[in-house]
């Protein structure tokens, strides 16, 4: 049982370039998520999904986007990367409200 | 958004000590609590997810409890272990269903 895949694990863009931050989960969770670490800040919600077809925004959602296609997917992109995007990031699935949140292995991501 | 605040920021203890850290949230718009366990380089695993008020919850030597009308939640650790050094998250899902996350207690257990 694979759980939540999340791919790179680790990435360099140059200012300007855009990306796609994979993410998928094998559990048929409903929700799914994207979040960024920053030193001192915790995780901070950029994106959320609770169910195909379906996103919203988080607390922090300028310069990403995401789609849900399948309840599997949920793939985040970076559109025009910024230095201030340099951080950690993590998928993470929930099967339900009140339920345990599974995160993938994170992604660090190092804008220059 | 929700505001969840974790204390103390961070916490070094000698092994063998018991220690605790607290999370506060607004109790209106609670949905559930949750709590996780983030080592170094790894990513954050689940620990306890409560619900009802005056809940209380266990997984070794570690514990959990709840009070929603206050809007507090302790997280015991008894008898301190270097193998528990990690970042300790709090979360709050509320009505809107996502987790909010506190910003975590970094303990370091010291042999």
């Amino acid at each position: 049982n694979a759980g939540v895949t999340q791919t790179p694990k680790f990435q360099v863009l140059k200012t300007g370039q855009s990306m796609t931050l994979q993410c998928a989960q094998d559990m048929n969770h409903e929700y799914m998520s994207w979040y960024r670490q920053d030193p001192g800040m915790g995780l901070r919600l950029i994106h959320y999904s609770v169910g195909a077809g379906i996103t919203d925004q988080g607390e922090v959602p300028n310069g990403y986007n995401v789609s849900r296609s399948t309840t599997e997917d949920f793939p985040l992109r970076l559109l025009s990367a910024a230095p201030s995007q340099t951080s950690v990031y993590f998928c993470a699935s929930t099967q339900r409200v009140g339920t345990e949140a599974f995160f993938g292995q994170g992604t660090r991501l190092t804008v220059v | 958004i929700l505001n969840v605040e974790q204390s103390p920021q961070s916490l070094h203890v000698q092994e063998g000590d018991s220690t605790n850290f607290t999370c506060s949230f607004p109790s209106s718009n609670f949905y559930a609590l949750h709590w996780y366990r983030w080592e170094t380089a790894k990513s954050p695993e689940a620990l306890f997810v409560m619900t009802l008020n005056g809940d209380e919850k266990k997984k070794g030597r570690i514990s959990a409890t709840l009070n929603t009308k206050e809007g507090y939640s302790y997280l015991y650790i008894k008898g301190s272990q270097p193998e528990d050094s990690a970042t300790y998250l709090c979360a709050l899902s509320g009505s809107a269903r996502q987790l909010t996350f506190g910003s975590g207690t970094q303990l370091t257990v010291l042999p």
